[in-house]
């Protein structure tokens, strides 16, 4: 099993620019989480989806957007990049009922 | 809004030391209480959880944690690092039956060879 797995591992925008993070897990986990990592701020969460065909807000989902595209998949998507989005964001998946999440490695991801 | 401080943002300690990191919570109702590490270039993972049960709980690679209710704390410890602990360290409690996890700041630390 490959786990959770993040594409791509590092990227640099442009403001303004677009771009999706791909997220895809194969341990058949229904819930599946996005996070921001800043320094000093610990993990921030930016959308879940507790099953396939539902996502909801975290604690910072402004200027991003998520697609729950299957089971296995879960996409974030920048429509406008801005500089304060510049941090490492990470995937994650629990199965239902169980609190442990798994992570995928995260993309850094820089916006100039 | 229920939080996770971890007081301690980088802690230098020399092989052969012995390691407590300071975790607190605020919320009065039940918890679920997590340790997770990030080595460096790796991503998170569990190294200890609590649920329930003893509040002494043990976890991978030599790590333990207490859970003191009285406190709000769940402090993790290790009698005796090795350099190979160096990594950041983060504290993670979910509330009653949610399954949402709220995160400390996280801890680094450096062990000297």
């Amino acid at each position: 099993n490959a786990g959770v797995t993040q594409t791509p591992k590092f990227q640099v925008l442009k403001t303004g620019q677009s771009m999706t993070l791909q997220c895809a897990q194969d341990m058949n986990h229904n819930s599946m989480y996005w996070y921001r990592q800043d320094p000093g701020m610990g993990l921030r969460l930016i959308y879940y989806s507790a099953s396939e065909g539902t996502t909801d807000k975290g604690e910072v989902p402004n200027g991003y957007n998520v697609s729950r595209l299957n089971k296995r998949e879960f996409s974030l998507r920048l429509e406008s990049a801005a500089p304060s989005q510049t941090s490492v964001y990470f995937c994650a998946s629990t199965r239902t009922g169980n609190y442990e999440q798994y992570f995928g490695p995260g993309t850094r991801l820089t916006v100039t | 809004a229920q939080s996770v401080s971890q007081h301690n943002h980088h802690v230098i300690l020399s092989e052969a030391a012995s390691l407590e990191l300071g975790c607190n919570y605020s919320y009065g109702g039940t918890v679920n209480l997590f340790w997770y590490v990030q080595y460096p270039g790796q991503h998170l993972q569990l190294l200890l959880k609590y649920f329930s049960g003893d509040p002494l709980v043990k976890g991978i690679k030599g790590f333990e944690a207490e859970f003191i209710k009285s406190k709000f704390s769940f402090n993790l410890r290790k009698p005796s690092v090795q350099w190979s602990d160096t990594a950041e360290y983060f504290c993670a409690v979910t509330l009653d039956s949610n399954y949402q996890l709220i995160w400390g700041a996280g801890t680094k630390l450096i062990i000297k060879p």
